[in-house]
């Protein structure tokens, strides 16, 4: 059974670092695209990254330069390392993936980023 | 980047009764590979997305077969024959095309 789970989230000041991390099971993330997107709060869904299974990573305009994704395929894991945080990052962060370019198979239950000081 | 917009976005609905959330891109989302990148995705309160929908018309695993997909180019439709109590939430259409990638902003199915 495929699963997701992140976390990381948490308080942080503008300006200030985070790394999310999304553990994986029931596949291996080296084989799969992986994406993060997120939701502030009461508004839509916005992507902000993706990896492909090959390594390449793409970023919305928003994040490019601040945020970057990466994976351990020792540990399974995906994360997102988040710099220069902004107010407008907060929102619920999900990582989602899937083995084709449908990319939203499956989805973890997402952690909170808020960015206030 | 490519507008998707939803219509309508709430849509009251009798239990049993048919529902239908339109989709519209600013540009074609057919792939230079042939395939239209064109997902549905819903949002029941509290939870996270979960696909339905994907490559207009492809139920996912699980997906009661009250869900539809339909469309081409840049006029997509999700159709729910009965609509039942668990379907109440948001919908969303994303287009996994071309980047970045972008979603409607979602379409809100409550019950009358």
């Amino acid at each position: 059974e495929v699963q997701l789970v992140e976390s990381g989230g948490g308080l942080v000041q503008p300006g200030g670092s985070l790394r999310l991390s999304c553990a994986a099971s029931g596949f291996t993330v080296s084989s799969n695209y992986m994406t993060w997107v997120r939701q502030a709060p009461g508004k839509g869904l916005e992507w902000v990254s993706v990896i492909y299974s090959g390594g390449s990573t793409y970023y919305a305009d928003s994040v490019k330069g601040r945020f970057t994704v990466s994976r351990d395929n020792s540990k399974n894991t995906l994360y997102l390392q988040m710099s220069s945080l902004r107010v407008e990052d907060t929102a619920v962060y999900y990582c989602a993936t899937a083995p084709g370019w449908s990319l939203f198979d499956y989805w973890g239950q997402g952690t909170l980023v808020t960015v206030s000081s | 980047d490519i507008v998707m917009t939803q219509t309508p976005l709430s849509s009251p609905v009798t239990l049993g009764q048919p529902a239908s959330i339109s989709c519209r891109s600013s540009q074609s989302l057919v792939h230079s590979d042939g395939n239209t990148y064109l997902s549905w995705l819903q949002q029941r309160p509290g939870q996270p997305p979960r696909l339905l929908i994907y490559k207009i018309s492809k139920r996912f695993s699980g997906v009661p077969d009250r869900f539809s997909g339909s469309g081409a180019g840049t006029d997509f439709t999700l159709k729910i024959s009965r609509v039942e109590a668990e379907d109440v939430g948001v919908y969303y259409c994303t287009q996994v095309t071309q980047f970045p990638i972008t979603f409607g902003q979602g379409t809100r199915l409550e019950i009358k």
